[in-house]
């Protein structure tokens, strides 16, 4: 059965502070993302990487970068926490077979900065 | 500019009837529409999609319509059940393009 864990399902953070988010999915997938949501606004893509090593700027990425080391593993890395980062994180994967690019989501983590 | 949207924030319908959930979209150059359910606290989960050479895919309750000439297309669920109360989301699989764009989503509340 497919699976992408998140390392927290909630977490609470003061401002400044430096955040990782962990991700690992266990389908030998190509391709790994970062979404945000928020009430109105929907998902909106922070980064996303379709290879090791590769990272490729989403639509918010502004006070976020990211880490892929591993082919199963990506993280988010909010370098100084402030409180309108406060959202739910969710991370994805993809491959690119059959054309479709599927994602399969995490069940995400709870943001809180204080 | 959205590239996907649905203007309806929310919807509320009655256990065994109809619900239609909307998309509308900007870019003809697609392959994939794909529609997600999220509940609270989980991670959206696929539901179903459409190909660009479509108009219809059925699976179960529930099938999508593409109307490409419109730039639109609908998710039907039917008969609705309490269970299918979630945020919906359509996304669009673009061509060329490895990620998805998503939609503002829906929150459908199928009332008992």
């Amino acid at each position: 059965d497919v699976k992408v864990t998140q390392s927290s399902r909630y977490l609470v953070k003061r401002t400044g502070e430096k955040v990782f988010l962990e991700c690992v999915q266990d389908m030998d997938h190509e391709n790994m993302f970062w979404y945000r949501q928020d009430p109105g606004l929907g998902l909106r893509l922070i980064y996303f990487s379709y290879d090791v090593k590769m990272k490729e700027k989403g639509d918010i990425p502004e006070g976020y970068s990211v880490s892929r080391e591993k082919k199963e593993r990506f993280s988010l890395i909010l370098e100084s926490a402030s409180t309108n980062q406060t959202s739910m994180y969710l991370c994805a994967s993809s491959t690119p077979e059959g054309g479709r690019y599927e994602q399969y989501f995490g069940p995400g983590t709870r943001l809180t900065v204080t | 500019d959205q590239q996907v949207k649905q203007n309806s924030p929310s919807l509320s319908v009655q256990e065994g009837r109809i619900s239609i959930l909307n998309c509308d979209y900007t870019n003809s150059m697609f392959d994939y529409f794909l529609w997600y359910k999220k509940y609270p606290a989980e991670g959206p989960t696929f539901l179903i999609s459409i190909s660009s050479i479509k108009d219809k895919n059925e699976d179960g309750r529930f099938t999508v319509f593409l109307n490409k000439s419109a730039k639109h297309l609908s998710l039907h669920i039917v008969p609705s059940q309490p269970g299918d109360s979630a945020v919906y989301f359509c996304a669009e699989k673009g061509t060329g393009a490895n990620n998805l764009f998503f939609g503002t989503g829906t929150r459908l509340t199928v009332i008992p």
